[in-house]
């Protein structure tokens, strides 16, 4: 079974410019997470979707970050524009139902790195 | 709120020694545990995780935790520690009505030739 996908990897821009990032969850899970975790903190929730629905957004920056899962699939999270302090690992989760319930499992991406100069 | 702490923020021992890493949550119902492992330059990965009966939680890679109630802890230990176990840990907590799992801060394993 393949795991949670995303793009790129790696991502190193100038403050000011935007970045996108990509996500294709394990296929057939309803819930799609994007998590920040910046250098020395655990992660922390940007946005939750279900299907192609918000959840949670409570903790993402709108002024600068957006995400979409148009077609409740995959899922892009946006900065716009970036800041010093966006320097973090960008991860991306799934799992086959909302909430934290017996069996619900969230399994992670590898994550996008992304450094802002 | 429900919270984390990890009160170690890094840990070392020799490879062989057992481990056993500290995780103190809060939660106002019956809290859901979880451990994850994160390697460098890797996402996270459950090794284990309780949502109840045996306090004792048996994971991948050799690992255990211990559920328990009274000190508000799920311990994560090993009884022998490989160098492959060097890594990031991280404790996390939620619960019937959490959508979400909250993370604490991570120990880092730093594990001795």
């Amino acid at each position: 079974e393949a795991g949670v996908a995303q793009s790129p990897r790696y991502k190193i821009i100038e403050k000011r410019q935007s970045v996108a990032f990509w996500c294709n969850p394990i296929s057939g899970h309803a819930t799609l997470y994007w998590y920040q975790q910046i250098l020395g903190q655990g992660p922390k929730l940007l946005i939750q979707f279900q299907n192609n629905g918000v959840v949670d957004d409570s903790q993402l920056p709108k002024d600068r970050f957006s995400a979409e899962r148009l077609k409740g699939v995959d899922s892009t999270l946006k900065i716009q524009p970036a800041k010093l302090e966006d320097s973090a690992v960008y991860l991306c989760a799934s799992s086959p139902e909302v909430g934290t319930g017996a069996g619900n499992t969230i399994y992670f991406g590898e994550g996008s790195w992304l450094t802002v100069v | 709120a429900q919270s984390v702490t990890q009160p170690d923020i890094h840990i070392t021992v020799s490879e062989g020694a057992s481990l056993e890493l500290r995780c103190n949550y809060s939660y106002g119902a019956t809290p859901y545990l979880f451990w994850y492992v994160q390697s460098p330059g890797q996402g996270l990965q459950l090794l284990l995780k309780y949502f109840s009966g045996d306090t004792l939680v048996q994971g991948i890679k050799g690992f255990e935790a211990e559920f328990k109630r009274s000190q508000s802890s799920f311990n994560l230990r090993k009884p022998s520690v490989h160098w492959s176990d060097a890594a990031e840990y991280f404790c996390a907590v939620g619960g019937v009505g959490s959508y979400i799992p909250t993370f604490g801060r991570g120990t880092s394993l730093i594990v001795h030739p």
